[in-house]
This record gives C-alpha cells, structure tokens and sequence, in this order.
C-alpha cells in the first residue's frame, strides 16, 4: 500500500545530541512538509520542499535541518541548538495529481524526548 | 501574514445532535485552500473536507459540511448526528495560492470534540 512512513515511533534523545528523523513516502507525491505538534496545541511548520534539492524555511525552522535529496525521502534534523526539541513530529505529502482538493497526506508520526 | 484562529478550546455535543466548530483565517491572497483535519487520541491526521476561495458551493462529505463565509473569512465545520467516534481534536488549516501550488500550510490551535453518549 501507498503511504508515508516515520520512524523511529518514538525516539529518546540526550541534551545535546543531534537526531534525525526520518520520513520516506512511495505515493509519487511532489511535495513534503514537516510539523511540530506540542501537547493539546496545533501543527507548526517546520520546513517544506516543494522539488527535489529546493526546500522553504516554515514558521520555527530555527534549530532544525532539512534535506530532500531524493523524492521520496525528506529527513528532519532536530539539532543541539533546538532549545526545547521535545514533541511530537508529522511529517506530510501533497499532490495536486488526480485530485481536486490537494489535501496533506500523513504519516503517523514520531514522538521525540529529550532526557 | 497567515493565521487561523479556532476560538472554541474544548466542546461537548450529545450523540446524535449536530455540533458546529469555528474556524475564521486571515490572508491577503485572492487564491486560497481551507481544509478540516480530525485527530484521534492515536495521533494521526484524518483529512475531513475541503473548501477553494473561488468554490461556489459549500463543501459537504457526507456527515461533515463546511459552512463557507468569504466576507468574514469564515469556514465553520459542521458535522450532523455527531457519533462518539467523532470525539478527537479538530484542526482548520489553510493553504495560500492556487489549487495547484504547494505552499505552506498552517493549522490552527485546534477544538477539542467530546460526544456524550
């Protein structure tokens, strides 16, 4: 089946150590986004590529890293210089192929502590 | 500068009544998407319904319709004969520029849905 896949689920980091998380997708969507999502609040952009090699700062892209060298692959960096890296990460697609809505697709996501 | 704004934190309905969640959004664009996600406990995002800037009609799926209000930049879901499954968080998002591109999208903070049996 066609989807999005994170991993690691759940992912228990040390202050000050980089972690990567990785997003694969075999839906032949053109674009990838990445969320935070911290408890009870809503989803804040990270990062978003629309093309491979090409990708936009979101709205806290501070303290994180991007790169989209293939396109079924956009991995999030979570580096030492995230202040308070600890939440829930999405990663998502989007395709305007075949469709009317151009709506996100999900994975399930990955949940990162820091000890 | 985007922003979407739910003003309802946490709502109660009854099963089997009708329950509306407010989503008003601010942008400069003629051109823009509104979308409505659900978000059970188990974390994963589930795609509700969809509404253009240039739609004519508001969109329904089946129990959900989105009550479009251009003038007031407006998208209030509606979901009719609310069941206990539909207890999860509610996100309205939007995504600026035409249909075809791929902008960023932004989430509002989300409504919180309790059914009672």
């Amino acid at each position: 089946d066609g989807g999005i896949t994170q991993s690691p689920k759940y992912l228990f980091r040390k202050e000050g150590q980089n972690v990567t998380l990785s997003c694969e997708q075999n839906l032949n969507h053109d674009a990838m986004y990445w969320y935070r999502q911290d408890p009870g609040q809503g989803l804040r952009l990270i990062y978003y590529s629309q093309i491979v090699n090409d990708f936009q700062k979101g709205d806290i892209a501070e303290g994180y890293s991007v790169s989209r060298e293939k396109k079924e692959s956009f991995p999030l960096t979570v580096t030492s210089a995230q202040k308070n890296p600890t939440a829930f990460y999405l990663c998502a697609s989007m395709t305007h192929r075949g469709t009317d809505t151009g709506e996100l697709f999900f994975g399930e996501g990955s949940r990162l502590t820091v000890l | 500068a985007q922003k979407i704004t739910q003003t309802q934190p946490g709502m109660f309905v009854q099963e089997k009544e009708a329950v509306t969640l407010d989503c008003t959004y601010d942008t400069s664009d003629p051109s823009y998407g509104l979308f409505w996600y659900k978000q059970p406990s188990s974390g994963e995002m589930i795609f509700l319904i969809y509404q253009g800037s240039y739609d004519q009609q508001n969109a329904t799926e089946g129990r959900y319709s989105l009550n479009f209000q251009k003038a007031r930049k407006s998208a209030n879901l509606v979901i009719s004969a609310s069941q206990l499954g539909d207890s999860a968080m509610y996100f309205c998002a939007m995504r600026e520029g035409p249909r075809t591109s791929y902008d960023k999208v932004i989430f509002g903070p989300g409504t919180s849905l309790s059914v009672i049996p």
